[in-house]
């Protein structure tokens, strides 16, 4: 159980081009969707956390035209990358938490490794 | 600051010989959880073990380990018995509250030497 899904894996769009990334949660509701951007051999760092039916919280320095994040269901977050950039190269990973379920685990997805040439 | 301080970049360890992977962090949250992700080069989050703030004993799954020293804000990773197939960044990650984000720290790369 816990399978978060993440489409798709690998992406490459030109400069100034729009991507979408979906997350899903298959076997559980996912109350709380996290999305993580990770640079090569650098860690994970949080870029917004949305709840299901609601605005998305983007952290410090993280631009929400940018990177839009809808979470319009209880199994499906979706981000966007508008307007992307070379800059924007990078893992995109996002987790999914069920409070029902548990309080400590996050579920990640395998993440989609976004090149904008 | 830093919440979580890996401060071992990279480690190397022999095959079936036992490594401790450091990990500090602050927090003047009383409630707080603290976790260890195992990171393949294939990039998927791989989660390893979960130690709460109140428990009063260190957490194992398996052949890891964690070892839990309040006093000092430590949760170092012990993995028993390394194997190949544990070579992979490390990340140690901390919940403070309940339901909250997750702070990652920089990770540790492991090797393991056959």
């Amino acid at each position: 159980g816990a399978v978060v899904s993440q489409h798709p894996s690998w992406v490459i769009c030109k400069s100034g081009t729009s991507v979408k990334i979906e997350c899903r949660s298959l076997d559980f509701q996912a109350t709380t969707m996290f999305w993580y951007r990770q640079f090569p051999k650098q860690s994970l760092m949080l870029m917004a956390t949305s709840n299901e039916g609601s605005k998305a919280t983007y952290e410090q320095g993280v631009e929400k035209d940018k990177f839009l994040i809808n979470h319009a269901s209880l199994t499906l977050s979706t981000l966007t990358v508008t307007s992307a950039h070379p800059e924007d190269s990078s893992f995109y990973i996002c987790s999914a938490r069920d409070l029902a379920y548990s309080y400590n685990e996050q579920f990640f997805g395998p993440g989609t490794r976004l090149t904008v040439l | 600051a830093q919440k979580i301080t890996q401060t071992q970049p990279g480690m190397f360890v022999q095959e079936k010989e036992a490594v401790t992977l450091d990990c500090t962090y602050d927090t003047s949250d009383q409630s707080y959880g603290l976790f260890w992700y195992k990171q393949p080069s294939s990039g998927e989050m791989i989660f390893l073990i979960y130690q709460g703030s109140y428990d009063e004993q260190n957490a194992t799954e398996g052949r890891y380990s964690l070892n839990f020293q309040k006093a000092r804000k430590s949760a170092n990773l012990v993995i028993s018995a390394s194997q190949l197939g544990d070579s992979a960044m490390y990340f140690c990650a901390m919940r403070e509250g309940y339901g909250n984000k997750l702070v990652f720290g920089a990770g540790t790369i492991l090797r393991v030497k056959s």
